[in-house]
């Protein structure tokens, strides 16, 4: 596709259950970034990825968040034994080749709410 | 301290007429970026406007320029002819450090413009 992707769009889970939210960047797009957007707040950052490698993960807010990008194109963000407070939209942004950060590519976000 | 402070919850504008959306930055960095960025009710983030620091002239994108006031840490975004398609929230965002791979984006906590006809 020409955009960032993003699944579900919408997830509605229990608490205490394990959700994963995927993301298909642009094609080609070296670096990929997760955010979290609580509501009416912005979006804050929670991991990055160059190619297959997380460089930065210090958003994460606990260590039931776990993000991969095992190939180095789709990524994965899962939460495990979701709560609450999770409830967020997450974005999913991509950026072009190394030495270049001028512009950001954002899907449209998975909402999670946590009953 | 706040790195990016957007002092406008919600702003009104007339159909045709420019709005200003203000936006002011905290950083100790001599390189960084300022972004401006719309998210309509569908939820996507979508870029508007860059502006480096040191860009010498302001940034402009069609509709939208960037007022860059480097000394005041004000990157305020102008709207001109506004259309009732730009009602949205409207995100300031810096980038701190090099325009290299792997920095991040820190958001304010945005500007619910809504254009009335």
């Amino acid at each position: 596709g020409a955009g960032v992707s993003q699944s579900p769009r919408y997830k509605v889970a229990k608490r205490g259950q394990d959700v994963a939210l995927r993301c298909d960047p642009i094609s080609g797009h070296v670096s990929l970034f997760w955010y979290q957007q609580a509501l009416g707040q912005g979006p804050e950052f929670l991991t990055y990825f160059q190619n297959e490698a997380q460089l930065d993960k210090s958003g994460l807010p606990s260590d039931r968040f776990f993000a991969e990008r095992p190939e180095g194109s789709v990524s994965t963000l899962k939460i495990q034994r979701t709560q609450q407070e999770d409830s967020a939209v997450y974005l999913c942004a991509s950026s072009p080749r190394d030495g270049t950060n001028t512009e950001a590519f954002f899907g449209q976000g998975t909402r999670l709410t946590v009953v | 301290a706040q790195k990016i402070t957007q002092t406008q919850p919600g702003m009104f504008v007339q159909e045709k007429e420019a709005v200003t959306l203000d936006c002011t930055y905290d950083t100790s960095d001599q390189s960084y970026g300022l972004f401006w960025y719309k998210q309509p009710s569908s939820g996507e983030m979508i870029f508007l406007i860059y502006q480096g620091s040191y860009d010498e002239q302001n940034a402009t994108e069609g509709r939208y320029s960037l007022n860059f006031q480097k000394a005041r840490k004000s990157a305020n975004l102008v709207i001109s002819a506004s259309q009732l398609g730009d009602s949205a929230m409207y995100f300031c965002a810096m980038r701190e450090g090099p325009p290299i791979a792997g920095n991040m984006l820190t958001f304010g906590g945005g500007t619910r413009l809504m254009v009335k006809p």
